[in-house]
Protein backbone atom coordinates (compact mmCIF):
# COMPACT_ATOMS: atom_id res chain seq x y z
CA UNK A 1 0.00 0.00 0.00
CA UNK A 2 1.00 3.91 -0.61
CA UNK A 3 3.52 4.83 2.43
CA UNK A 4 4.23 8.48 3.73
CA UNK A 5 7.04 9.52 5.75
CA UNK A 6 7.75 11.67 8.36
CA UNK A 7 11.00 13.38 9.74
CA UNK A 8 11.88 13.39 12.17
CA UNK A 9 9.20 11.68 14.48
CA UNK A 10 9.92 13.27 17.25
CA UNK A 11 11.77 16.91 18.21
CA UNK A 12 12.40 19.23 21.42
CA UNK A 13 13.35 22.49 20.73
CA UNK A 14 14.14 25.63 22.57
CA UNK A 15 11.37 28.63 22.23
CA UNK A 16 12.45 30.82 19.74
CA UNK A 17 14.01 28.68 17.30
CA UNK A 18 12.07 27.26 14.12
CA UNK A 19 11.28 24.19 13.20
CA UNK A 20 11.07 21.56 9.75
CA UNK A 21 8.99 18.66 9.59
CA UNK A 22 9.46 16.59 6.51
CA UNK A 23 6.71 14.78 4.47
CA UNK A 24 7.14 12.50 1.93
CA UNK A 25 5.05 10.34 -0.44
CA UNK A 26 7.35 7.04 -1.13
CA UNK A 27 5.85 5.17 -3.41
CA UNK A 28 3.11 7.29 -5.11
CA UNK A 29 3.30 11.19 -6.55
CA UNK A 30 1.03 13.57 -4.05
CA UNK A 31 -0.46 16.36 -5.79
CA UNK A 32 -2.22 17.24 -2.69
CA UNK A 33 -1.01 17.14 0.92
CA UNK A 34 -2.48 17.79 3.98
CA UNK A 35 -0.94 19.04 7.42
CA UNK A 36 -2.95 18.09 10.79
CA UNK A 37 -2.03 19.12 14.24
CA UNK A 38 -3.41 16.85 17.12
CA UNK A 39 -3.26 17.78 20.56
CA UNK A 40 -3.61 15.25 23.56
CA UNK A 41 -6.89 13.60 23.38
CA UNK A 42 -8.45 15.64 20.81
CA UNK A 43 -8.95 14.60 17.10
CA UNK A 44 -6.83 15.96 13.96
CA UNK A 45 -7.29 19.51 12.98
CA UNK A 46 -6.61 20.52 9.63
CA UNK A 47 -4.15 23.38 9.26
CA UNK A 48 -3.29 23.46 5.65
CA UNK A 49 -3.50 21.71 2.35
CA UNK A 50 -0.63 21.78 0.50
CA UNK A 51 -0.64 22.21 -3.25
CA UNK A 52 2.59 21.18 -5.71
CA UNK A 53 3.43 24.19 -7.35
CA UNK A 54 1.70 26.51 -5.66
CA UNK A 55 1.06 28.42 -2.46
CA UNK A 56 -0.93 26.34 0.77
CA UNK A 57 -4.33 26.89 1.57
CA UNK A 58 -4.59 27.98 5.43
CA UNK A 59 -7.61 26.84 7.68
CA UNK A 60 -8.92 29.82 9.58
CA UNK A 61 -6.78 30.71 12.80
CA UNK A 62 -3.60 29.01 11.18
CA UNK A 63 -1.06 31.89 10.99
CA UNK A 64 0.18 31.64 7.80
CA UNK A 65 3.84 33.15 8.38
CA UNK A 66 4.38 31.02 11.05
CA UNK A 67 3.30 27.74 9.93
CA UNK A 68 5.25 28.41 6.76
CA UNK A 69 4.34 25.33 3.94
CA UNK A 70 6.58 24.32 0.62
CA UNK A 71 5.31 21.87 -1.75
CA UNK A 72 8.17 21.96 -3.97
CA UNK A 73 7.95 18.37 -5.78
CA UNK A 74 5.25 15.18 -6.13
CA UNK A 75 6.54 13.83 -3.38
CA UNK A 76 7.90 16.29 -0.85
CA UNK A 77 6.13 18.87 1.58
CA UNK A 78 7.31 20.47 4.51
CA UNK A 79 6.21 22.51 7.27
CA UNK A 80 8.57 25.21 9.22
CA UNK A 81 7.13 26.15 12.71
CA UNK A 82 8.77 29.60 13.08
CA UNK A 83 9.97 30.91 16.57
CA UNK A 84 8.00 27.94 17.83
CA UNK A 85 6.84 28.62 21.61
CA UNK A 86 5.48 25.94 23.89
CA UNK A 87 2.20 26.36 22.50
CA UNK A 88 3.57 24.96 19.60
CA UNK A 89 3.83 21.78 21.33
CA UNK A 90 1.77 19.17 19.20
CA UNK A 91 1.61 16.32 17.42
CA UNK A 92 2.11 17.14 13.82
CA UNK A 93 0.72 14.74 10.91
CA UNK A 94 0.86 15.16 7.23
CA UNK A 95 -1.07 12.92 4.41
CA UNK A 96 -1.11 12.86 0.91
CA UNK A 97 -3.61 11.98 -1.71
CA UNK A 98 -3.32 9.30 -3.95
CA UNK A 99 -4.74 9.46 -7.78
CA UNK A 100 -7.47 7.51 -6.39
CA UNK A 101 -8.64 10.47 -3.47
CA UNK A 102 -7.51 8.53 -0.74
CA UNK A 103 -5.41 9.63 2.36
CA UNK A 104 -2.68 8.35 3.69
CA UNK A 105 -1.10 9.31 6.91
CA UNK A 106 2.27 9.71 7.92
CA UNK A 107 3.69 8.11 11.35
CA UNK A 108 3.35 11.92 12.96
CA UNK A 109 6.03 14.24 14.14
CA UNK A 110 5.97 14.96 18.50
CA UNK A 111 7.28 18.51 18.80
CA UNK A 112 8.04 19.68 22.25
CA UNK A 113 9.03 23.49 22.35
CA UNK A 114 10.61 23.62 25.70
CA UNK B 1 -19.58 25.38 9.71
CA UNK B 2 -18.73 21.72 8.67
CA UNK B 3 -19.79 19.43 11.58
CA UNK B 4 -19.05 15.54 12.40
CA UNK B 5 -19.89 14.09 15.53
CA UNK B 6 -18.94 10.68 17.18
CA UNK B 7 -20.20 8.80 19.91
CA UNK B 8 -20.05 7.31 22.33
CA UNK B 9 -16.81 9.36 23.16
CA UNK B 10 -15.46 6.45 25.11
CA UNK B 11 -16.59 2.52 25.60
CA UNK B 12 -14.66 -0.23 27.41
CA UNK B 13 -15.71 -4.09 26.32
CA UNK B 14 -14.73 -7.60 27.02
CA UNK B 15 -13.64 -9.31 24.69
CA UNK B 16 -15.79 -11.20 22.02
CA UNK B 17 -18.43 -8.59 22.60
CA UNK B 18 -19.47 -7.09 19.37
CA UNK B 19 -19.44 -2.99 19.17
CA UNK B 20 -21.22 -0.61 17.30
CA UNK B 21 -19.06 3.18 16.61
CA UNK B 22 -21.89 5.85 15.31
CA UNK B 23 -20.75 8.73 13.35
CA UNK B 24 -23.07 11.54 12.61
CA UNK B 25 -22.44 14.61 9.88
CA UNK B 26 -23.48 17.72 8.32
CA UNK B 27 -20.72 19.36 5.88
CA UNK B 28 -21.63 20.70 2.84
CA UNK B 29 -20.74 19.57 -0.53
CA UNK B 30 -20.20 15.62 0.52
CA UNK B 31 -17.66 13.91 -0.95
CA UNK B 32 -16.88 10.95 0.99
CA UNK B 33 -16.83 9.31 4.93
CA UNK B 34 -13.72 7.26 6.02
CA UNK B 35 -12.67 5.35 8.82
CA UNK B 36 -9.36 5.53 10.56
CA UNK B 37 -7.99 3.11 13.42
CA UNK B 38 -5.57 5.56 15.30
CA UNK B 39 -3.03 3.61 18.00
CA UNK B 40 -0.05 5.27 19.23
CA UNK B 41 0.54 7.23 16.25
CA UNK B 42 -0.89 8.25 12.65
CA UNK B 43 -4.44 7.01 11.92
CA UNK B 44 -4.69 4.16 9.43
CA UNK B 45 -7.40 3.97 6.86
CA UNK B 46 -10.21 1.44 7.18
CA UNK B 47 -13.25 2.07 4.80
CA UNK B 48 -14.08 4.52 2.54
CA UNK B 49 -17.80 4.69 1.77
CA UNK B 50 -19.30 6.81 -0.57
CA UNK B 51 -22.52 5.40 -1.37
CA UNK B 52 -25.70 4.53 0.63
CA UNK B 53 -26.68 1.13 1.80
CA UNK B 54 -23.42 -0.47 0.55
CA UNK B 55 -21.71 -2.49 3.31
CA UNK B 56 -17.82 -2.32 2.98
CA UNK B 57 -16.38 -5.22 5.20
CA UNK B 58 -12.79 -6.25 6.22
CA UNK B 59 -12.60 -8.98 8.03
CA UNK B 60 -13.95 -8.58 11.33
CA UNK B 61 -15.12 -5.33 11.02
CA UNK B 62 -17.62 -3.68 8.73
CA UNK B 63 -19.14 0.09 8.11
CA UNK B 64 -22.13 1.47 6.27
CA UNK B 65 -23.71 4.89 5.01
CA UNK B 66 -26.82 6.05 5.49
CA UNK B 67 -26.45 9.49 2.94
CA UNK B 68 -29.98 10.25 3.98
CA UNK B 69 -29.90 10.28 7.58
CA UNK B 70 -26.20 11.81 7.49
CA UNK B 71 -24.44 9.18 9.11
CA UNK B 72 -22.18 5.96 9.33
CA UNK B 73 -21.82 3.15 11.66
CA UNK B 74 -18.50 0.75 12.37
CA UNK B 75 -19.19 -2.40 13.53
CA UNK B 76 -16.88 -5.02 15.42
CA UNK B 77 -17.62 -8.38 15.67
CA UNK B 78 -15.38 -10.65 18.15
CA UNK B 79 -13.31 -7.95 19.61
CA UNK B 80 -9.96 -8.94 20.27
CA UNK B 81 -7.23 -6.70 22.63
CA UNK B 82 -5.85 -5.88 19.85
CA UNK B 83 -9.17 -3.63 18.34
CA UNK B 84 -8.27 -1.47 21.28
CA UNK B 85 -7.53 2.32 19.68
CA UNK B 86 -9.10 5.51 19.21
CA UNK B 87 -11.62 5.22 15.88
CA UNK B 88 -12.09 8.15 14.02
CA UNK B 89 -14.76 9.04 11.65
CA UNK B 90 -14.27 11.85 9.20
CA UNK B 91 -16.14 13.62 6.12
CA UNK B 92 -14.37 14.99 3.08
CA UNK B 93 -16.26 17.72 1.98
CA UNK B 94 -16.20 21.22 -0.19
CA UNK B 95 -15.64 21.80 -3.26
CA UNK B 96 -11.93 22.04 -4.77
CA UNK B 97 -10.71 21.82 -1.66
CA UNK B 98 -11.41 18.02 -0.63
CA UNK B 99 -10.30 18.52 3.11
CA UNK B 100 -11.17 15.93 5.84
CA UNK B 101 -13.22 17.26 8.98
CA UNK B 102 -12.46 14.68 11.53
CA UNK B 103 -14.81 13.87 14.08
CA UNK B 104 -13.81 13.64 18.25
CA UNK B 105 -12.96 9.95 18.00
CA UNK B 106 -14.62 7.02 19.82
CA UNK B 107 -11.69 5.54 22.38
CA UNK B 108 -12.28 1.52 22.40
CA UNK B 109 -10.75 -0.34 24.78
CA UNK B 110 -10.96 -4.83 24.73
CA UNK B 111 -10.65 -6.15 28.32
CA UNK B 112 -9.50 -9.44 28.17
Amino acid sequence: GAVVSQHPSWVICKSGTSVKIECRSLDFQATTMFWYRQFPKQSLMLMATSNEGSKATYEQGVEKDKFLINHASLTLSTLTVTSAHPEDSSFYICSARDNSDTQYFGPGTRLTVL
Amino acid sequence: EDKVVQSPLSLVVHEGDTVTLNCSYEVTNFRSLLWYKQEKKAPTFLFMLTSSGIEKKSGRLSSILDKKELFSILNITATQTGDSAIYLCAVEAGGGAQKLVFGQGTRLTINP
